[in-house]
């Protein structure tokens, strides 16, 4: 069974603080995503990596950053969090290409920053 | 501008009779795809239906139908028989071919339908 796993499903931080959140996936996915999932936003695409060290912003990289130090994992780090980061955040991984290929999603963490 | 828009927050269906769910998408590429995701109350996002721009018939899985018109721009998802355990959020998604270049995969999610199914 094909899985994205992420290492918390509820977080809570106070204003300031480092935090990591960690996806891996066990599919050989050179794609890597994550999104951020807000009420009556949908999902927003903070940073995506297509292949080791390799890393992209994307629509929302602001607070944020990436770490991709090997294939199957993927790090989103808030260098000093802030209410507003306040959300749930998804990782999703997927192959190589332009093709049909769908992405696959982890559970989810939901941060909440005090 | 909105690449993906889906402008029912929320949904009501009798319980077995049939739903249509709307997007509509924007996009100058004429080589993109478009994805439906199912997110359960549990949180976990689940990949529905897929249809390439340059598919002919409109995708089908199951219960589970896209009704694609590309001149309007729009992929309404169609879910026949409806279930007690379909009461979900909704998303449309949209990749685009990055005009011939590598997209990466990356999607484009509209806002989302919650969709809530009655006994």
């Amino acid at each position: 069974d094909v899985k994205v796993t992420q290492s918390s499903r509820y977080l809570v931080k106070r204003t300031g603080e480092k935090v990591f959140l960690e996806c891996v996936q066990d599919m050989d996915h050179e794609n890597m995503f994550w999104y951020r999932q807000d009420p009556g936003l949908g999902l927003r695409l903070i940073y995506f990596s297509y292949d080791v060290k390799m890393k992209e912003k994307g629509d929302i990289p602001e607070g944020y950053s990436v770490s991709r130090e090997k294939k199957e994992r993927f790090s989103l780090i808030l260098e000093s969090a802030s209410t507003n980061q306040t959300s749930m955040y998804l990782c999703a991984s997927g192959r190589r290409g332009n093709s049909y290929n769908e992405q696959f999603f982890g559970p989810g963490t939901r941060l909440t920053v005090l | 501008a909105q690449k993906i828009t889906q402008t029912q927050p929320g949904m009501f269906v009798q319980e077995k009779e049939a739903v249509t769910l709307d997007c509509t998408y924007d996009t100058s590429d004429p080589s993109y795809g478009l994805f439906w995701y199912k997110q359960p109350s549990s949180g976990e996002m689940i990949f529905l239906i897929y249809q390439g721009s340059y598919d002919q018939q409109n995708a089908t899985e199951g219960r589970y139908s896209l009704n694609f018109q590309k001149a309007r721009k729009s992929a309404n998802l169609v879910i026949s028989a409806s279930q007690l355990g379909d009461s979900a959020m909704y998303f449309c998604a949209m990749r685009e071919g990055n005009l011939g270049g590598t997209s990466y995969g990356k999607l484009t999610f509209g806002q989302g339908t919650i969709l809530t199914v009655h006994p």
